[in-house]
């Protein structure tokens, strides 16, 4: 089975300054892994994922995550935060295969102050 | 570009009434899957299909039940409502694991 672990359900920066969301994952095969970011009352739109290739993968909106096999890791960082960064963000993972399910972490809601 | 429909986008219901909660996945994506968000959580899977048959099963009450159907669209069918079903419920469809999950803006059910 797999799993995802987000370290701190809550995180505050201030605008201008370094994003970093923790995202861990558990897998007993190499794993499909995914950020979603869901703004209040809204669906959940796909930041960015990492399937295969390189380990570095940028998505949306300047988020960049790397997959680091050896830490089990896979942060999402954004050099500079605006206002409009303000959100929850889950960290997914799935597992190779057809119709395979994405299990998601419990989130960590993202402020970002002036 | 076409994205994953749902309908309807809010529904109130009575304790003990049903619902039907309807999924229209991207063309041509042949995998549904099902979510249920409480307030303040995280989505939890439910329940997904490939091809028109059931692929995974989780946390689904016996009081809920889903198909695909052979346009491919889903529906999530939920009886004997209780308080504690109110939540966002999201769908999702894709056409290979790793392509990516599209998910659906999600229904709303309020159960009073």
């Amino acid at each position: 089975a797999q799993s995802v672990t987000q370290l701190g359900s809550h995180v505050s920066v201030s605008e201008g300054a370094l994003v970093l969301l923790r995202c861990n994952y558990s897998s007993s095969v190499p794993p499909y892994l995914f950020w979603y970011v869901q703004y209040p009352n809204q669906g959940l739109q796909l930041l960015l994922k990492y399937t295969t290739g390189a380990t570095l993968v940028k998505g949306i909106n300047g988020f960049e995550a790397e997959f680091k096999k050896s830490e089990t890791s896979f942060h999402l960082t954004k050099p500079s935060a605006h206002m409009s960064d303000a959100a929850e963000y889950f960290c997914a993972v799935t597992l190779t295969g057809t119709a395979s399910k994405l299990t998601f972490g419990t989130g960590t809601r993202l402020q970002v102050t002036l | 570009a076409a994205g994953v429909i749902q309908s309807p986008r809010h529904l109130i219901k009575e304790k003990r009434e049903t619902a039907t909660l309807k999924c229209y996945p991207i063309p041509r994506h042949d995998t549904v899957y099902w979510y249920q968000q409480g307030p303040g959580q995280d989505p939890q899977f439910l329940i997904s299909f490939y091809e028109k048959m059931q692929s995974d099963k989780g946390s689904i009450p016996d009081r809920f039940s889903a198909q695909q159907f052979s346009d491919y669209h889903s529906e999530l069918n939920m009886s004997s409502l209780e308080l504690g079903d109110s939540a966002l419920y999201f769908c999702a469809s894709s056409w290979a694991s790793g392509a990516g999950y599209t998910f659906g803006s999600g229904t709303r059910l309020t159960v009073v």
